[in-house]
């Protein structure tokens, strides 16, 4: 049964810091992992997919890579701004299934 | 607008009531979802549907029906509903195959009292 997880489960940092969100999964056989945003009240944003052949995607500031084999992804947000604060969740689709199965999520928070 | 889209956005309502929520995309996807995001905001998956088949019917209370009239639509009708249905749910489409990407609705609080 797959699992995802999350660390940290949440973080505080000031403006302009690079910061590294981390997510692991169990089962290494997946389709694709994506990164979603989720602001309070509002619904989830894709931020990046990564396709189970790819290492990484950019997009902006914002860069995520994948280590399949290690069962882990890392979503890179370079130059943090206020305007980041939100939870960011990962998710992965697969083995074998069309249903995403989401992480636990990390509450950012990035401070003037 | 090319978008997921839900409603109503709030519901509110008592125990034992019956209710639904729509959800439509104009993103011309073939296969829709619905998740759950519970209290502690974790998310996970009820039901899928490709072209208005279902295809992922997790272990969901038969008090949730999902209705597609057509591919374009994926509505949610809860019957006899419970405090513990209280929770957000999201509506998000994709096209079919094990590489595309979902969109997410805005989603539906329902608050049961």
């Amino acid at each position: 049964k797959q699992e995802v997880t999350q660390i940290p489960a949440a973080l505080s940092v000031p403006e302009g810091e690079n910061l590294v969100l981390n997510c692991s999964f169990t089962d290494s056989a997946i389709y694709n992992l994506q990164w979603f945003r989720q602001d309070p009240g509002k619904g989830l944003t894709s931020l990046l997919l990564i396709q189970s052949s790819q290492r990484e995607q950019t997009s902006g500031r914002l860069n995520a890579s994948l280590d399949k084999s290690s069962g882990r992804s890392t979503l890179y947000i370079a130059a943090s701004q206020p305007g980041d604060s939100a939870t960011y969740l990962c998710a992965v689709l697969g083995p074998n299934t069309d249903k995403l199965i989401f992480g636990t999520g990390t509450r950012l928070q990035v401070f003037p | 607008d090319t978008a997921v889209s839900q409603t109503p956005k709030y519901l509110v309502t008592q125990m034992g009531n019956d209710k639904s929520i729509k959800c439509e995309q104009n993103l011309g996807h073939d296969t829709m979802y619905w998740y759950k995001q519970d209290s502690k905001k974790f998310l996970k998956i009820m039901f899928s549907y490709n072209n208005k088949e279902l295809i992922i019917n997790e272990t969901v209370p038969n008090r949730f029906s999902p209705k597609s009239p057509d591919k374009a639509h994926l509505n949610l009708h809860i019957n006899s509903l419970e405090l513990g249905d209280s929770a957000v749910y999201f509506c998000a489409s994709s096209s079919r195959g094990p590489y595309n990407e979902q969109f997410f609705g805005p989603g539906t609080r329902l608050t049961v009292l």
